[in-house]
């Protein structure tokens, strides 16, 4: 069946533009997550939806960071006033339940450079 | 608070040697360990874990043993191949929240 599916898959934007980054779950899938992958860093949590709500929204760095979920499905990413420390790939992954019920699906992750 | 420490990358290695790659943690009580990899140009996947102490994971010639005495959940594969080549990390659950906490990944490159 399908996977995580992100988008745009890469992303070039001028600082202080505001961009979105779009995640479609695996259907019936009702944990989402965000996480960041910068170069030479781990993978840096964002965010955990559990169907619509974010009981964990610790790890957004700013609050140029916001993110929601609609209908328990597409999740959207958006970044205001981009910064060149934003350039990184940003990765979602969801799981039927949670990390501790099944193993975590992720998808390929948008590139974002911030020029 | 709960943390993932791997050996620092990037690994070379050629076909059919042994390979490791050492993780140690930090946390609260006995979690489950993970081991996810990342192909090139594709997402991250569970390689294999292990949900309690001296269980050993293993997937596709992989294995890594919860060793609670060294804190410790190295990655081992006798043989590797080029095939395997690819990012790899070691993750925890973060005490008290539902999240994956992540090393910062080894990059493992095997020449043929």
């Amino acid at each position: 069946g399908a996977g995580v599916s992100q988008s745009p898959s890469n992303k070039v934007t001028e600082k202080g533009k505001d961009v979105e980054l779009r995640c479609d779950p695996i259907s019936g899938h009702t944990a989402l997550y965000w996480y960041r992958q910068s170069l030479g860093q781990g993978l840096e949590f964002l965010i955990y939806f559990q169907g619509n709500s974010a009981p964990d929204k610790s790890g957004l760095p700013s609050d140029r960071f916001s993110a929601e979920r609609t209908g328990g499905s597409v999740s959207t990413l958006t970044i205001q006033r981009t910064q060149q420390e934003d350039s990184a790939v940003y990765l979602c992954a969801s799981s039927p339940m949670g990390w501790f019920d099944s193993p975590l699906h992720f998808g390929n992750g948008t590139r974002l450079t911030v020029t | 608070g709960d943390s993932v420490t791997q050996m620092e990358g990037p690994v070379t290695l050629s076909e059919e040697a042994f390979l490791t790659i050492n993780c140690t943690y930090t946390a609260t009580g006995y979690p489950s360990l993970f081991w996810y990899v990342q192909y090139p140009g594709e997402g991250l996947q569970l390689l294999l874990k292990a949900t309690k102490a001296d269980d050993k994971g293993s997937n596709k010639g992989f294995e890594a043993t919860y060793r609670k005495e060294t804190t410790s959940f190295h990655l081992e594969k006798g043989s590797v191949q080029v095939s395997d080549s690819a990012v790899y990390f070691c993750a925890l659950p973060s005490q008290g929240a539902q999240k994956l906490v992540f090393g910062q990944g080894t990059r493992l490159t095997i020449n043929p």
